[in-house]
């Protein structure tokens, strides 16, 4: 799998959009990009994932750059509840379902 | 609802036993994962199995040890020769190949003591 690179820590403002960014500069081009999120002490949420076009969901949208080098994932009105690490995870299609998990982003949402 | 079960929650022994802990899924998922994680760190993967009666070691295999008799059943035990224990166990089920996600049960809490 590619690697991928998240900043470690966000903030964001109740009822703002929050903007989790992600890098995956080595991916190759039949890798998805998926993105999950892990609330305290639960297991990991699958939240959306994509291959080259945009998609949205009733969680989230995921914009994928054109090179598909980088991507954002963006939650529209970020709550309380969506307070959480984000994980973004690229993988090659029938490769084994495997799926590697980094570091990831915790966001915090603040009133 | 179709899910997937982990059990127990929590769970307590004390240093040198074995200890099993179960996960049961009635998505009819053909694979099945365990994964390991520790305080503020992400997950690392144990054992998966893709199908019934096969399974292949992950990362971190040593002192773990598996079975996969049925679809819907995928147990981890944690044997004595596991030297730190002490962790957050999930497992997560999903369909084969595709572009299919994970499924995640809501993970047990073992303290060995």
């Amino acid at each position: 799998d590619a690697k991928t690179t998240q900043p470690p820590s966000m903030d964001c403002a109740e009822g703002r959009a929050a903007n989790l960014p992600c890098n995956h500069s080595t991916i190759s081009g039949n890798e998805y990009v998926y993105w999950y999120r892990q609330i305290h002490s639960q297991g990991p949420q699958y939240i959306i994932h994509g291959l080259k076009n945009n998609e949205t969901n009733e969680m989230a949208s995921l914009i994928i750059t054109e090179d598909r080098k980088s991507s954002t994932l963006i939650l529209p009105h970020a709550t309380l509840r969506d307070t959480a690490v984000y994980y973004c995870i690229v993988r090659e299609e029938n490769a084994g379902n495997m799926l590697t998990f980094g570091g990831g982003t915790r966001l915090m949402v603040k009133p | 609802d179709g899910g997937i079960t982990q059990s127990p929650k929590y769970l307590f022994r004390k240093e040198g036993q074995n200890v099993t802990l179960s996960c049961e899924q009635n998505l009819n998922h053909d694979a099945m994962y365990w994964y390991r994680q520790d305080p503020g760190q992400g997950l690392r993967l144990i054992y998966y199995s893709q199908i019934v009666n096969d399974f292949q070691k992950g990362d971190i295999a040593e002192g773990y040890s598996v079975s996969r008799e049925k679809k819907e059943s995928f147990p981890l035990t944690v044997t004595s020769a596991q030297k730190n224990p002490t962790a957050f166990y999930l497992c997560a089920s999903s369909q084969r190949g595709g572009s299919a996600g994970y499924t995640f049960g809501s993970g047990t809490r073992l303290t060995v003591v």
